[in-house]
This record gives C-alpha cells, sequence and structure tokens, in this order.
C-alpha cells in the first residue's frame, strides 16, 4: 500500500512569495490533516479535512494560509505572502475515522523562508 | 497546562540495552488515544505504538512496548534491545474524544535518542 506522498520535499524563497505545497493521502482514507512543524517543537495542527469539508482549521492563519482539499481526495497548502516565521516543515498525515485513527504521515516539505 | 509533556529533551542508550522515553499527558475526556512516534532525521513521522484510554493490556509491537500508567497519566514507551538505528526524534502524542470522531493530535516537544556503539 503506497504513503502519504507530499511535494515538493524541499522548497526556498523570499519572504513576500507565495509557495504551494501538495499531499496525496492514503488511498480510501477520508481525513487529511495538514501540521506545521517548527525546528525543536511537535507538529501542531493547521487544518484538518473530512472528505472535502474543513473540520478543524482554528490554528490556521488564515490571512495567509490556504488549503483546499480537491474531490475528497488530494491537497493544496499555500502561503501567500511567506514570512519568515513560516521556515518549517510542513506535514501531511491521513486517516481512516474509525479504529484507533492512527494518522499516517507523509515525508514532509522543508520550507525555508529567506 | 501543556497536553502532552515530555521531560528529556535528550537520551543516550548502548546498544543492546533497554531505554525508558517518558511521556505524561493532561485530559479531562475519558475516551482518549495515545501515540509514539518517531522521526529520523530525514523527517518522516514514522508511527510505532498506539494504546486506548480503555486498553486494560500494555500496548507492545516488536521491540516497541507502551508502559500505560492511566491513575498517573503517564504513557511511557519502552524500546527494548536498542540498535544503531533507533536513534532519531520520538514524539509522544494523543487523540482526545471517542474513536472514530477523526480528532487531531496533540504532539509532545518530543526526546532526542542516540544509541551509541
Amino acid at each position: 500500500e503506497a504513503g502519504v506522498a507530499q511535494s515538493p520535499r524541499y522548497k526556498i524563497i523570499e519572504k513576500r512569495q507565495s509557495v504551494a505545497f501538495w499531499c496525496n493521502p492514503i488511498s480510501g482514507h477520508a481525513t487529511l490533516y495538514w501540521y506545521q512543524q517548527i525546528l525543536g517543537q511537535g507538529p501542531k495542527l493547521l487544518i484538518q479535512f473530512q472528505n472535502n469539508g474543513v473540520v478543524d482549521d482554528s490554528q490556521l492563519p488564515k490571512d495567509r494560509f490556504s488549503a483546499e482539499r480537491l474531490k475528497g481526495v488530494d491537497s493544496t497548502l499555500k502561503i501567500q505572502p511567506a514570512k519568515l516565521e513560516d521556515s518549517a516543515v510542513y506535514l501531511c498525515a491521513s486517516s481512516l475515522a474509525r479504529e484507533q485513527e492512527t494518522q499516517y504521515f507523509g515525508p514532509g516539505t522543508r520550507l525555508l523562508v529567506l | 497546562a501543556q497536553k502532552i509533556t515530555q521531560t528529556q529533551p535528550g537520551m543516550f542508550v548502548q546498544e543492546k540495552e533497554a531505554v525508558t522515553l517518558d511521556c505524561t499527558y493532561d485530559t479531562s475526556d475519558q475516551s482518549y488515544g495515545l501515540f509514539w512516534y518517531k522521526q529520523p532525521s530525514s523527517g518522516e513521522m514514522i508511527f510505532l505504538i498506539y494504546q486506548g484510554s480503555y486498553d486494560e493490556q500494555n500496548a507492545t509491537e516488536g521491540r516497541y512496548s507502551l508502559n500505560f500508567q492511566k491513575a498517573r497519566k503517564s504513557a511511557n514507551l519502552v524500546i527494548s534491545a536498542s540498535q544503531l538505528g533507533d536513534s532519531a526524534m520520538y514524539f509522544c502524542a494523543m487523540r482526545e474524544g471517542r474513536t472514530g470522531t477523526a480528532s487531531k493530535l496533540t504532539f509532545g516537544t518530543g526526546t532526542r535518542l542516540q544509541v551509541t556503539l
């Protein structure tokens, strides 16, 4: 079974530029999560989708971050305009909304904002 | 208050020895789940083990076991027979609410484990 796919793996941009990340979850996983992991910290949830709908986006800085999940499968996370403090690893995870609900993570995208 | 506390920023263990990574949690929910993930330097988060709040037995997965003490609100990870490949960051995480509600995970700050020869 293929895991969670993310691209790109690395991205370097200048502040005020825009950037987009892509995630393809494990087939059949209805729930998709985007986490931000700043160096030295644990991941923090940005947004959670259940199929097409947003379940939780309370921690998403909506003035600059946006996310969508098309047709309940792939998802994109966008930052516009980027700030220096957005430098982090962006992790995508997916899960089945039943049983122990283990979240399986992708390899992450390392973003550096200069 | 921190929901997940990992008090050991770094740990060293010799190859083939056992090591315990500490995790305490804080929740008022009766139903919750506790997870441990491993994060190598490459960055991906690898699921290791899960313990549900109603599980009476401590979870085990190969060389990993979870020492679950509900009254103390602790969920320590025990790695037996450490290997060099176990060197990584280890994160404890909690899902609050009942299974099936697709709740977010709250993570601790992690423990960096270094396995030495």
